[in-house]
């Protein structure tokens, strides 16, 4: 039973490159999260979806950032252009329902990609 | 503004002792409260919930805590285990607001031979 499969696990760039982080989620899962991870702000949501469509970005920090998700089985989040700061770990969950219904459906994790910009 | 805290980032304990971590929240309006484990280079796995309705949900181990009026909710390990050394994530979600789970910066949980 595959879980959330997150791709790369690693990415090292140089500044103003482009960088995309890929994401498939469980299958039957209709909720895709995007998340960071880092020292100071610990594990922050960035965006989510729910059927593809995208709910709420107000965690997008700036207008680099992007996400799409073109269908239920693959999601992308894009940094153009990249810089320092945005080095952190990303991860992508999924979940059946959202978070409004019964706990017994929690998040699923991907294992993150840890993206450092140099 | 932090909505859900962890005041301590790290702590460690004994093998066989019991580990309290600790969690604070701000907002009333969160219906439930869970907590994840996350080892190093992997995903947070869940771990146990509550619901605000309640002050206690026990799962083997792991007992959390909810005590409303302080806004303060604990996870009780018992007896803790060299597996238990990881990084505890506290979230808090509301079932009227969003589908947003809010994390807290993480404990990190050091269980010591």
């Amino acid at each position: 039973d595959a879980g959330v499969i997150q791709s790369p696990r690693h990415e090292v760039t140089e500044m103003g490159q482009e960088v995309t982080l890929r994401c498939k989620p469980i299958s039957g899962h209709d909720y895709l999260f995007w998340y960071r991870q880092t020292m100071m702000r610990g594990l922050e949501l960035l965006i989510y979806f729910n059927n593809n469509v995208p709910i709420d970005d107000s965690g997008m920090p700036e207008d680099r950032f992007s996400a799409k998700m073109p269908n239920a089985s693959f999601s992308t989040l894009k940094i153009q252009p990249s810089e320092p700061r945005d080095s952190a770990v990303y991860f992508c969950a999924s979940s059946l329902g959202g978070t409004g219904l019964p706990v017994d459906q929690p998040q699923h994790f991907g294992d993150g990609t840890r993206l450092s910009i140099l | 503004d932090q909505q859900v805290k962890q005041n301590s980032p790290s702590l460690s304990v004994q093998e066989g002792r019991i580990s309290i971590l600790n969690c604070d929240y701000t907002n009333s309006m969160f219906d439930y409260f869970l907590w994840y484990k996350k080892y190093p280079a992997e995903g947070p796995t869940f771990l146990i919930s509550i619901s605000s309705i309640k002050d206690k949900n026990e799962d083997g181990r792991f007992t959390v805590f909810l005590n409303k009026s302080a806004k303060h909710l604990s996870l009780h390990i018992v007896p803790s285990q060299p597996g238990d050394s990881a990084v505890y994530f506290c979230a808090a979600s509301s079932l009227n607001r969003d589908d947003k789970i809010i994390f807290g910066k993480g404990t990190r949980l050091h269980i010591l031979p």
